[in-house]
């Protein structure tokens, strides 16, 4: 089943803060994270696995709940390079394999 | 050596007809998988691969939809008697681990559209 992502869309200015936000009804085993700018592929962020960690990657971090299962993606003080649509994949069981499904994934748009 | 290569990069095919698209993984990733992106849209799950076989098909969105993978690596999706709702960006992606485990290397993509 697909994960929800909040908001859809999100405009800020460069240096401001934003938070996207991945929700699943479904146990996971992963959340994973993936920027796509426009007219080119998706590149991987990072992966949290289950525990409650928090990781990094610039001044981007993301945490996981895995009894909420829930996922949250931080951007700290937006640069311009940050522009994209955000994907949350989450990684759970469908039959006998484990597969990740992505969500519809939230647009954002920093300005100068 | 080289990312992920899909080609062709661009196919426009009319509505019938029968179209190949194919993938290169990165040499020595044993996962491989294939998505399917409309305009404007998410990533919808087609198919992925562990080595030759395919424990997933269930993305398959009917079955005009088939995939292959010889040799462990190089990939063809093939759809049969194409229509229109099949315009979209098919993109492929391999990963050192299966099953969702490992970072995701995405392909440039095939841009299909069926006139």
């Amino acid at each position: 089943q697909q994960p929800v992502q909040s908001p859809q869309a999100v405009i800020l200015r460069e240096g401001e803060d934003a938070v996207i936000n991945c929700s699943s009804s479904k146990a996971l085993y992963s959340v994973h994270w993936y920027r796509q700018k426009h007219g080119e592929a998706p590149v991987f962020l990072m992966i949290l696995l289950k525990g409650g960690e928090q990781k990094g990657h610039d001044k981007i971090s993301a945490s996981f709940n895995e009894k909420k299962q829930q996922s949250s993606l931080y951007l700290t003080a937006s640069q311009l390079s940050y522009s994209g649509t955000y994907f949350c994949g989450t990684e759970g069981v469908r039959g006998s394999a484990r597969q990740l499904t992505f969500g519809s994934g939230t647009q954002l748009t920093v300005l100068p | 050596g080289a990312g992920v290569s899909q080609s062709p990069s661009n196919k426009v095919t009319e509505k019938g007809k029968d179209v190949e698209l194919r993938c290169d993984p990165i040499s020595g990733h044993t996962a491989l998988y294939w998505y399917r992106q409309s305009l404007g849209q998410g990533l919808e799950f087609l198919i992925y691969f562990q080595g030759n076989s395919a424990p997933d098909k269930s993305g398959l969105p009917s079955d005009r939809f088939s995939a292959e993978r010889t040799g462990g690596s190089v990939s063809t999706l093939t759809i049969q008697r194409t229509q229109q709702e099949d315009s979209a960006v098919y993109l492929c992606a391999s990963s050192l681990l299966g099953q969702g485990l490992g970072e995701q290397y995405f392909g440039p993509g095939t841009r299909l559209t069926v006139t």
